[in-house]
């Protein structure tokens, strides 16, 4: 089955810069890559998601790319801001199976 | 947009009792659902794949006859943790995608905490 492996577990950057968070996957019959933000004690918000037929998406100031060869897919935010502090989850599916096979999570923590 | 909705948002239990929490799909019909849990400072685990009219698909050391699902309409699955002990205690998530648009966006619930004393 699908293997989804993301690092760093933890990172913390000054307000104003950009965090960079990696995920690599294992099956190659994934074809759906979305990130979700969750917030303490809350269910899991999709902020961004892109499919294996692009290479890149950005949406104002968060971005995702996707290399199929590698099998890594990366989330890029820039200009952080303290309410982008959150733990922030990969995960991969294909249309097939549904469902979501999420990453380890990456604690982000954003410093004023 | 597509709204999944959980119930209740936090429950303690007795050891020993059983506990029901609800998913419902808000404004679509979810022929499919997904049950995961998720222990503190952890990732979600996929626990179950909710099937209307059929029987559950449980992931691999998932008991069944422990965590009871049933998906009886297709607005609405019931996870049920019977004989509930303290190492129960987690947070459960259900999500659903809209069949509409089926490699689109999986909504998610708004999580149950379950504290077994």
């Amino acid at each position: 089955g699908e293997n989804v492996e993301q690092h760093p577990s933890t990172l913390s950057v000054q307000e104003g810069d950009s965090a960079v968070i990696k995920c690599t996957y294992s099956d190659s019959a994934s074809n759906y890559f979305p990130w979700y933000k969750q917030e303490l004690g809350k269910g899991p918000q999709l902020i961004i998601d892109i499919r294996s037929n692009v290479g890149e998406k950005k949406d104002q100031r968060i971005a995702v790319t996707l290399n199929k060869t590698a099998k890594h897919f990366s989330l890029h935010i820039t200009e952080t801001q303290p309410e982008d502090s959150a733990v922030y989850f990969c995960a991969a599916s294909n249309s097939g199976a549904q469902k979501l096979v999420f990453g380890q999570g990456t604690r982000l923590t954003i410093n004023p | 947009g597509a709204v999944v909705s959980q119930h209740p948002s936090w429950v303690i239990c007795k050891s020993g009792t059983s506990v029901k929490i609800e998913c419902r799909s808000l404004d679509f019909q979810a022929t499919t659902m997904f049950w995961y849990r998720q222990f503190p400072k952890q990732s979600l685990m996929l626990m179950a794949t909710s099937n209307e009219g059929s029987k559950a698909t449980y992931e691999q050391g998932v008991e069944k006859d422990k965590f009871l699902i049933n998906h009886a309409s297709l607005t609405l699955s019931t996870l049920t943790v019977t004989s509930a002990h303290p190492e129960d205690s987690s947070f459960y998530i259900c999500s659903a995608r809209d069949p509409r648009h089926p490699n689109t966006e999986a909504f998610f619930g708004q999580g149950t905490r379950l504290t077994v004393v």
